[in-house]
């Protein structure tokens, strides 16, 4: 079945600094969203990218879909205390998305 | 903007009692996802439907079963509850089943 990694698991840095998520999937998606879910909240929707090679910007927030259309990543420029909460990746197919384990980022002020 | 709604928010049951959670999705949405969040872990995809007909499934155990009605709202249906069903359940909702997904804010199962 289609598995859809993320990595890393868990992230700490410093107010300012940058932060990088990864996800992998084994087989080609059709697109790929990405979700921020704060502690006790619900999966908040971030993004969509669909296109091979397409790179989406959010202010600080930068999204990248690979060539091949089986990774992405999510690049957070200085980050804020704000940013904390876990950040996930979901590609899928038509009707059925999988959801990367997710990164969960610590920021310190 | 109306968003997801999801009930009931909190429920609390005993092994082998059986549950039913509800979902509304966004008005005009015709598609519903459901998952399953277990503590510090990711959303698993259980089921979804698309115009009142299951479109897919994920995940979903056998004791477990899920229907979309007229009005486009679903239902979750769990029997014979396990301590391991213990979770957050989230629904979502599309248009046309390729859109983005809005989540409701779930419901917590507790079962003892």
């Amino acid at each position: 079945g289609q598995q859809v990694m993320q990595i890393p698991q868990y992230q700490h840095v410093q107010e300012g600094e940058d932060f990088t998520t990864y996800c992998n999937s084994s087989t080609t998606l059709s697109n790929i969203q990405w979700y921020k879910q704060r502690p006790g909240g619900h999966p908040v929707f971030l993004i969509q990218l669909v296109k091979s090679g397409e790179v989406k910007k959010q202010k600080r927030l930068t999204f990248q879909f690979g060539e091949a259309k089986k990774n992405s990543s999510l690049h957070i420029t200085a980050t804020q205390t704000t940013d904390v909460g876990t950040y996930f990746c979901a590609g899928g197919n038509f009707n059925k998305f999988y959801f990367g384990s997710g990164t969960k980022l610590n920021v310190k002020p | 903007a109306a968003g997801v709604i999801q009930s009931p928010r909190h429920l609390i049951k005993e092994k082998r009692e059986t549950a039913t959670l509800k979902c509304y999705p966004i008005p005009r949405h015709d598609t519903v996802y459901w998952y399953q969040q277990g503590p510090g872990q990711d959303p698993q995809f259980l089921i979804s439907f698309y115009e009142k007909m299951q479109s897919d499934k994920g995940s979903i155990p056998d004791r477990f079963s899920a229907q979309q009605f007229s009005d486009y709202h679903s239902e979750l249906n769990m029997s014979s509850l396990e301590l391991g069903d213990s979770a957050l359940y989230f629904c979502a909702s599309s248009w046309g089943g390729r859109e983005t997904q809005y989540f409701g804010p779930g419901t917590r199962l507790l079962v003892l």
